[in-house]
């Protein structure tokens, strides 16, 4: 059965902080991704990556960044939290050969106030 | 423009009612086009894509490339079909660009 684990469910930091999201897969899958998901707006994409120290701009990169040092593990990073980033942050994997299913975590609710 | 558009942000219908929720895309290539569903506390996940052209939970969903569309339907609906539903659509490897999204819910 495959797991995606986001390492907060709910996550409250202060305007200006550095913000630490994480999201382990323990399917050995070579593609990971990070959205996020607001009310009106569906699923919109911030990251990928395909490989290990490899990553991709989704839709909407600005004020974000990754980091892939091993294969299980994708974190995303706001250097500088703001209040237009509280949003709920959904993690998300997917085999190299499976262009279709997304394997999703349970989401992380972050507020920055 | 690689673009998914659900016009519905909000449906409700009766239990035993038909339901179909709409998808409509734009896209210059030849679209992959996937539903994911998230129930109330649980993970979003996918549904059915239309390549395999199945019936999931009584959900179909049938490509119409002349409309540059992918409804969702299901002939008499069921109260455990209430969640969230969101269009995909395959832009290139890897890269789902997905709609709004719609709530449905199921009155009894």
């Amino acid at each position: 059965d495959v797991k995606v684990t986001q390492s907060s469910r709910y996550l409250v930091k202060r305007t200006g902080e550095k913000v630490f999201l994480e999201c382990v897969q323990d399917m050995d899958h070579e593609n990971m991704f990070w959205y996020r998901q607001d009310p009106g707006l569906g699923l919109r994409l911030i990251y990928f990556s395909y490989d290990v120290k490899m990553k991709e701009k989704g839709d909407i990169p600005e004020g974000y960044s990754v980091s892939r040092e091993k294969k299980e593990r994708f974190s995303l990073i706001l250097e500088s939290a703001s209040t237009n980033q509280t949003s709920m942050y959904l993690c998300a994997s997917n085999p190299q050969a499976n262009t279709y299913e997304q394997y999703f975590g349970p989401g992380t609710r972050l507020t920055v106030t | 423009a690689q673009r998914v558009t659900q016009p519905e942000k909000l449906l409700s219908v009766f239990k035993g009612a038909p339901v179909e929720l709409k998808c409509n895309y734009s896209y210059s290539g030849s679209p992959e086009l996937f539903w994911y569903v998230q129930y109330s506390r649980q993970r979003l996940q996918l549904l059915l894509r239309h390549i395999s052209r199945e019936s999931i939970k009584g959900f179909t969903a049938d490509l119409n490339k002349g409309e540059t569309s992918f409804h969702l339907k299901k002939p008499f609906a069921q109260e455990e079909d209430s969640a969230m539903y969101y269009c995909a659509l395959n832009v290139r490897a890897q890269k789902l660009v997905f709609g709004q999204g719609t709530r449905l819910t199921i009155n009894p």
